[in-house]
């Protein structure tokens, strides 16, 4: 089956710093790969995706990268503030329609 | 908000006792998911329903029970649970399981389950 990895698992940046997420796969078929924002005391909200037709996506200031060859997608967060403070997941949808989730990374964005 | 909600918020229950967990999604989506998500540890999806039909079970022990009456109701019942079973419980849904409409999953606020 497929095997997600995601790092670091803690990240501090300051306010207006930029900030960095890893996640890499091991199945090939994987075709979807959707990013999550958890913040305490809520589930998992969608925030970016990206599909393996693509090599990157933009939304504001946060952005995702995509290397197929690799197997491995980034979450880019630009111009950090307080209320990014979460836990961040990334996930990796395969064949059979399975999503596989990262560990988690927990961002805290200093004032 | 997701259009996802879930109760109880919280719940603390002996290992003797029968308790169900709720899962209400206003979206008009047809699948709907149970997930679990323990501290360190990935989401495990725990049960997929589709059009109210059952699509998978990944190896979940049978003191945990899903029930899926229509399209837009999930249940989870509990029973002769374990400490271990202590964790969050996502519930989550998408327009279709298959992904070619659309595989974007919403996620309620969970239920957090203490077994003592």
């Amino acid at each position: 089956g497929e095997n997600v990895e995601q790092h670091p698992s803690t990240l501090s940046v300051q306010e207006g710093d930029s900030a960095v997420i890893k996640c890499t796969y091991s199945d090939s078929a994987s075709n979807y790969f959707p990013w999550y924002k958890q913040e305490l005391g809520k589930g998992p909200q969608l925030i970016i995706d990206i599909r393996s037709n693509v090599g990157e996506k933009k939304d504001q200031r946060i952005a995702v990268t995509l290397n197929k060859t690799a197997k491995h997608f980034s979450l880019h967060i630009t111009e950090t503030q307080p209320e990014d403070s979460a836990v961040y997941f990334c996930a990796a949808r395969t064949r059979g329609n399975q999503f596989y989730f990262g560990t988690g990374t927990s961002l805290t964005v200093i004032p | 908000e997701t259009g996802v909600t879930q109760t109880p918020r919280h719940l603390v229950m002996g290992m003797t006792n029968k308790k169900s967990l709720k899962c209400e999604q206003h979206l008009g989506h047809n699948a709907m998911y149970w997930y679990k998500q323990s501290a360190k540890k990935p989401l495990e999806l725990m049960f997929v329903y589709s059009l109210e039909e059952r699509v998978e079970n990944n190896s979940v022990p049978s003191r945990f029970s899903p029930e899926c009456p229509n399209s837009s109701h999930l249940f989870l019942h509990l029973h002769t649970l374990q400490p271990e079973d202590s964790a969050l419980y996502l519930c989550a849904s998408s327009q279709d399981f298959s992904g070619f409409v659309s595989e974007t999953q919403y996620f309620g606020p969970g239920t957090r389950l203490l077994v003592l």
